[in-house]
């Protein structure tokens, strides 16, 4: 069955720099993006960027420009999201998830707690 | 960017009653429009895609329709595990925004 797993929680200081990864399972990895979503908690879901493991090609919201990088290990079925420059305001859950086709997202990692606090 | 808007934010319901949720799009995105469950503490699930797709493996107590701009998810009959957060998603133009969340809470 489909899965994907991600890295456990983290805790980082202001400007520091964050990685999460997302291991996944029971398809053919290349054949579907994984887009990455997050939750500052209490709050609704923010999109944040996709990531294509057949080319590579990424595209992310504006919010992130210059601080977002999405890449991905086609030998170990595993993305990544690295998330720099970090602020109080990045305090949230970060779940990656599947795209099936055209942006619906049929398949969710558990999510990641990222916490910023000084 | 859409804005997506979402009626109620919250509502209360017995276990049986029939809920609405309703959802409106800032512009056209045609049927792009997906529906998603979040229990507390958990990843969101995929309800509803394309307006109307039931997806596999989720109960056929849920539905959804659309007219123009705006959007219905249905819950033809409550169930216990139906208590939760339910957003909607628009997949007709990057960057694809989520509504703001309809809780559903036990009455």
């Amino acid at each position: 069955q489909v899965q994907l797993v991600q890295s456990g929680a983290e805790v980082k200081k202001p400007g520091a720099s964050v990685k999460v990864s997302c291991k996944t399972s029971g398809y053919t990895f290349i054949n579907y993006s994984i887009n990455w979503v997050r939750q500052v908690p209490g709050q609704g879901l923010e999109w944040m960027g996709w990531v294509s493991p057949y080319r590579g090609d990424t595209s992310h919201s504006p919010k992130f420009q210059g601080r977002l990088i999405m890449t991905t290990d086609t030998s170990t079925t595993t993305a990544y999201l690295d998330l720099s420059n970090l602020r109080s305001d990045d305090t949230a859950v970060y779940y990656c998830a599947r795209d099936m086709t055209a942006a619906t997202f049929d398949h969710w990692g558990q999510g990641t707690l990222v916490t910023v606090s000084s | 960017d859409i804005q997506m808007t979402q009626s109620p934010s919250s509502l209360s319901a017995s276990v049986g009653d029939r809920v609405t949720i309703t959802c409106r799009a800032s512009q056209s995105i045609s049927h792009f429009l997906n529906w998603y469950q979040q229990q507390p503490g958990k990843a969101p699930r995929l309800l509803i895609h394309s307006a109307s797709t039931l997806q596999s493996g989720v109960p056929s107590r849920f539905s959804g329709s659309v007219s123009g701009t705006h959007f219905t998810l249905t819950i033809s009959s409550l169930q216990p595990e139906d208590f939760a957060t339910y957003y909607c998603q628009q997949s007709y133009i990057a960057l694809w925004t989520f509504g703001p969340g309809t809780k559903v809470e036990i009455k």
